[in-house]
């Protein structure tokens, strides 16, 4: 079964950091672009980051440089640093694989873990 | 505000055809093609639509999406009570080398 399960959520303080892991299962995971998308409550989804199959090419939304994408192939696993965290980036945090060339879809997605920041 | 513009709600009773509609720019749907995804409470949003208008296994052919120019519409025939739900709609940025959301359409079956 084609599985993303995603942890390292949980309370932080504003300034605080977190890193995000995703475990992929079921499919070769090195051949696929990966994504992060979160969803503040109550809010739509927002597109975070992607990363080519080997990393050599990752795009950013626009964090201003406080979220760092990785993944890591021999352990078929996806990461997201996020540094200097804010209380507008309480959301919940999806990792999904993302088909790519020649048209873009995220196809499976994770159940996402909860990132809360709050003093 | 997010980059696709969507009606942030649509209804309709059991049997109905509904449609959601999705407007963006030259840089997404302009140049891009269109997916859809649907999102029940508490739980991950699922693809529902891809490529403009094709279903992922699994998916009833009472969805059927389409795409003209910068816009892009979902409909749903035959409306029933478990089609009650969130529906965004998504496409590649080429300006971001990322995907733009819609702000999402809560879908009520009365």
């Amino acid at each position: 079964e084609v599985q993303l399960v995603e942890s390292g959520g949980g309370l932080v303080q504003p300034g605080g950091s977190l890193r995000l892991s995703c475990a992929a299962s079921g499919f070769t995971f090195s051949i696929f672009w990966m994504s992060w998308v979160r969803q503040a409550p109550g809010k739509g989804l927002e597109w975070v980051a992607n990363i080519k199959q080997d990393g050599s090419e990752k795009y950013y939304v626009d964090s201003k440089g406080r979220f760092t994408i990785s993944r890591d192939n021999a352990k078929n696993s996806l990461y997201l640093q996020m540094n200097s965290l804010r209380a507008e980036d309480t959301a919940v945090y999806y990792c999904a694989r993302l088909m790519a060339f020649p048209n873009y879809y995220m196809d499976v997605w994770g159940k996402g873990t909860t990132v809360t920041v709050s003093s | 505000q997010s980059v696709l513009t969507q009606p942030p709600s649509a209804s309709g009773t059991p049997g109905q055809r509904v449609t959601i509609s999705c407007s963006g720019s030259s840089s997404n749907i302009g140049s891009n093609t269109v997916n859809w995804y649907q999102q029940f409470p508490g739980t991950a949003p699922k693809l529902l639509m891809f490529s403009n208008n094709q279903r992922p296994s699994g998916v009833p052919d009472r969805f059927s999406g389409s795409k003209s120019g910068t816009s892009a519409s979902l409909a749903i025939s035959g409306l029933q009570s478990e089609d009650e739900a969130d529906y965004y709609c998504a496409a590649w940025d080429d300006s971001l080398n990322g995907p733009v959301f819609g702000g999402g359409t809560k879908l009520t079956v009365l």
